[in-house]
C-alpha cells in the first residue's frame, strides 16, 4: 500500500493564480481530511470528507474548494490564491471518524 | 471545537534524559486521544493513541502517554530518549460532541543533543 500520496510537494504560486493540490489514499477509506500546518499553530482542518460525493468545512475552509467524486481522491482547490495561504497542506484518512489518522506527505505551498 | 494545549513550545534534552510532554484539552465529555510525531521532513505518524480502558498508554519507540481524566491530561513520556527521538510532538483529541473532528495542539518541538 501507497497509503496517502499528495502531489504536488511543493508550488509557488502568484497571488491570484488558482492551483489543485491532489490527494489520493489506497486504503479504502471512507473518510479524508485536508489540513494547513503553520508554524507554532499546530494544524487546523480546512475540509473533510465522510464518504464519495459528501464534503463539509473544517475549522478554516475560506478561500479553499473540495470535491469527492471517489473513495480514493480528495483534492483541494485553491482558487484565488493570496499570501495568506502560504503553508504546509496535509491530507489525512482514516476508516471510521474516530479512528486513526494517516497523513499523507505534504505539500508546500508559498503564495508571493 | 475544542482546543488542546500543549505547555513547551521547545524541549531540548541530552540523549538518555527523560522526558515528559504536556498535553491538556477543554472537553469535559467523551473523547479520543492521539499523539503524533513529526520527524524531519516527514508526515505525522501516530505514536500512540487511548479510546477506553487503562489510562496508561503503550505506543512505539518507548512511548507511554497517561490518560488523567480529573486532569483532562494526557502526558506523553519517555525515560530516556535517542538522538532519533528529535521531531515535533502533537496531541489531538476529537470528540462525539465535535462530529470526531480532531483537534491539534500547536505542538512541542523536541531537540536531543547527543
Amino acid at each position: 500500500n501507497a497509503g496517502v500520496t499528495q502531489t504536488p510537494k511543493f508550488r509557488i504560486l502568484k497571488i491570484g493564480q488558482s492551483m489543485t493540490l491532489q490527494c489520493t489514499q489506497d486504503m479504502n477509506h471512507n473518510y479524508m481530511y485536508w489540513y494547513r500546518q503553520d508554524p507554532g499553530m499546530g494544524l487546523k482542518l480546512i475540509y473533510y470528507s465522510v464518504g464519495a460525493g459528501i464534503t463539509d468545512k473544517g475549522e478554516v475552509p475560506n478561500g479553499y474548494n473540495v470535491s469527492r467524486s471517489t473513495t480514493e481522491d480528495f483534492p483541494l482547490r485553491l482558487e484565488l490564491a493570496a499570501p495568506s495561504q502560504t503553508s504546509v497542506y496535509f491530507c489525512a484518512s482514516s476508516r471510521r471518524e474516530n479512528n486513526e489518522q494517516f497523513f499523507g506527505p505534504g505539500t508546500r505551498l508559498t503564495v508571493l | 471545537a475544542q482546543s488542546v494545549s500543549q505547555h513547551n513550545h521547545h524541549v531540548i534534552l541530552s540523549e538518555a534524559a527523560s522526558l515528559e510532554l504536556g498535553c491538556n484539552y477543554s472537553y469535559g465529555g467523551t473523547v479520543n486521544l492521539f499523539w503524533y510525531v513529526q520527524y524531519p521532513g516527514q508526515h505525522l505518524q501516530l505514536l500512540l493513541k487511548y479510546f477506553s480502558g487503562d489510562p496508561l498508554v503503550k505506543g512505539i519507540k518507548g512511548f507511554e502517554a497517561e490518560f488523567i481524566k480529573s486532569k483532562f491530561s494526557f502526558n506523553l513520556r519517555k525515560p530516556s530518549v535517542q538522538w532519533s527521538d528529535t521531531a515535533e510532538y502533537f496531541c489531538a483529541v476529537n470528540a462525539l460532541k465535535d462530529d470526531y473532528k480532531l483537534s491539534f495542539g500547536a505542538g512541542t518541538t523536541v531537540t536531543v543533543r547527543a
